[in-house]
């Protein structure tokens, strides 16, 4: 049963230090996404790789955030440093997306990594 | 900014009850989505529609899109305790790219026992 992890799964930090989040995608998806979910703004796109390279990073603050993917199964997300607005549960999601196929972009979604900087 | 506005924000039934919940733009979409969220868990896909006036069946759910691709209901019958979740919208812009998918902000249903 293929399914998207992310470790860990939650992190509490203080205000200043280093954050990083873990991502393995499907095996054989061919787009990784990072969100973030917050009461107020729900589910925000941050960023997403397509065959592993960056498309779209636009909706992350590029002061602080940096999204990558080393290899095919692993991508990362880190903050540096963290603040108290950055509180909130990121997800990592994978797809085999066809980009110009209407409908044909379903969206597995990981567990998510509940983060607390205090 | 092309939001999807989602309504009732938040909804509490007893077991048994129908409801309805919307989701609304002013923007076209090209397709769009359901998605049911589990506390702790990332959302998981219910179905995508793509064609105006589309109606699509699930067991007891039933989507709908909008004859204009501008908005879509999703109804439950005969609610169980088993549907309580955040249910999410989201949706591609016409025109827009594959990749990005714009979430409304969900209707969090509760159905009692």
């Amino acid at each position: 049963d293929a399914r998207v992890t992310q470790t860990p799964r939650h992190k509490v930090t203080e205000m200043g230090q280093e954050v990083t989040m873990r991502c393995q995608p499907i095996l054989g998806h061919n787009t990784v996404f990072w969100y973030r979910q917050t009461m107020m703004q729900g589910l925000e796109l941050l960023a997403y790789f397509r065959n592993r390279a960056p498309l779209d990073d636009s909706g992350m603050p590029k002061d602080r955030f940096s999204a990558e993917m080393p290899d095919a199964t692993l991508a990362t997300l880190k903050i540096q440093p963290s603040e108290p607005r950055d509180s909130a549960v990121y997800f990592c999601a994978s797809g085999q997306i066809m980009r110009t196929v209407r409908g044909h972009n379903e969206q597995f979604f990981g567990p998510g990594t509940r983060l607390t900087v205090l | 900014t092309q939001l999807l506005e989602q309504s009732p924000q938040f909804l509490s039934i007893q077991e048994g009850e129908n409801l309805t919940v919307y989701c609304n733009s002013s923007s076209v979409f090209s397709s769009l989505q359901w998605y049911r969220q589990e506390p702790g868990e990332g959302p998981v896909l219910l179905v995508t529609v793509v064609t105006g006036g589309e109606v699509k069946k699930l067991k007891r759910l039933t989507f709908q899109f909008g004859d204009a691709r501008k908005d879509s209901s999703l109804h439950i019958t005969a609610a169980q305790p088993g549907d309580t979740g955040l249910y999410l919208c989201a949706g591609v812009h016409s025109g827009g790219s594959n990749y990005k998918l714009t979430f409304g902000k969900g209707t969090l249903l509760t159905v009692n026992p």
